[in-house]
């Protein structure tokens, strides 16, 4: 079955230092999506992307990140220069198309640790 | 964006069915209703979806109040498996059909 696959599985930073974090969604899904969840907390949007433009991206979503999709089966979000409270899970997604009968699939998600 | 009000926590036996609400009183006549579940340390997973009808899949049954004010998703024998947090999210079609997670509630299956 189909999935979407996240790398790497847990990230170490210095605060300060650039992070790429990368996703491969599935294969013909049209929408892709990087949401967070910080310990604890709930699971927050942060973007979305769709037709090789961001489409919509949340107010944490600012200046320090971005989002890219560099051949076709990439996805990546970078995180210019992170903060402590960066740490988080970041969890990447992919949707097939338009329409209510398209569910979301979310990757395993990538820990990021910035110290 | 649509709220959605869920119990913080419910517990279940093994084998048994679970009922796990939600309301939504402010829903508006095209939000769909959709359950996602986080198992520990995973990322979430789809569960069901419905816009009116009562719907029915291979993990859950999703049960619409005829004014749609509330749903309950039904988990028809609970396994250990089913320990996660269940979501339930208003849904806007259109809205790039992003998801926007509440603290949901977190389900303990006994065995």
């Amino acid at each position: 079955e189909p999935e979407v696959t996240q790398t790497p599985s847990h990230q170490v930073t210095q605060m300060g230092q650039e992070v790429i974090l990368r996703c491969v969604p599935i294969s013909n899904h049209l929408y892709f999506y990087w949401y967070r969840q910080i310990l604890g907390q709930k699971v927050e949007f942060l973007v979305s992307f769709y037709n090789n433009e961001i489409s919509e991206k949340s107010e944490i979503f600012d200046d320090q990140f971005s989002v890219e999709r560099p051949d076709g089966s990439n996805f990546t979000l970078k995180i210019r220069s992170t903060k402590l409270e960066d740490s988080a899970m970041y969890f990447c997604a992919s949707r097939p198309g338009h329409g209510a009968d398209n569910e979301q699939f979310f990757g395993p998600g990538t820990r990021l640790t910035v110290l | 964006d649509a709220k959605t009000t869920q119990p913080n926590s419910m517990e279940s036996n093994e084998e048994e069915p679970v009922h796990l609400p939600c309301n939504h009183s402010t829903i508006s006549g095209t939000d769909y209703i959709h359950w996602y579940r986080q198992l520990p340390s995973q990322g979430p997973e789809y569960v069901i979806h419905g816009l009116t009808s009562n719907v029915n899949n291979r993990m859950a049954s999703l049960a619409i109040a005829e004014d749609r004010k509330s749903s309950t998703l039904i988990l028809h024998r609970a396994t250990l498996r089913d320990a996660a947090v269940y979501y339930c999210i208003l849904w806007v079609e259109g809205s790039n059909y992003k998801l926007t997670f509440g603290k949901g509630t977190l389900l303990t299956v006994n065995p």
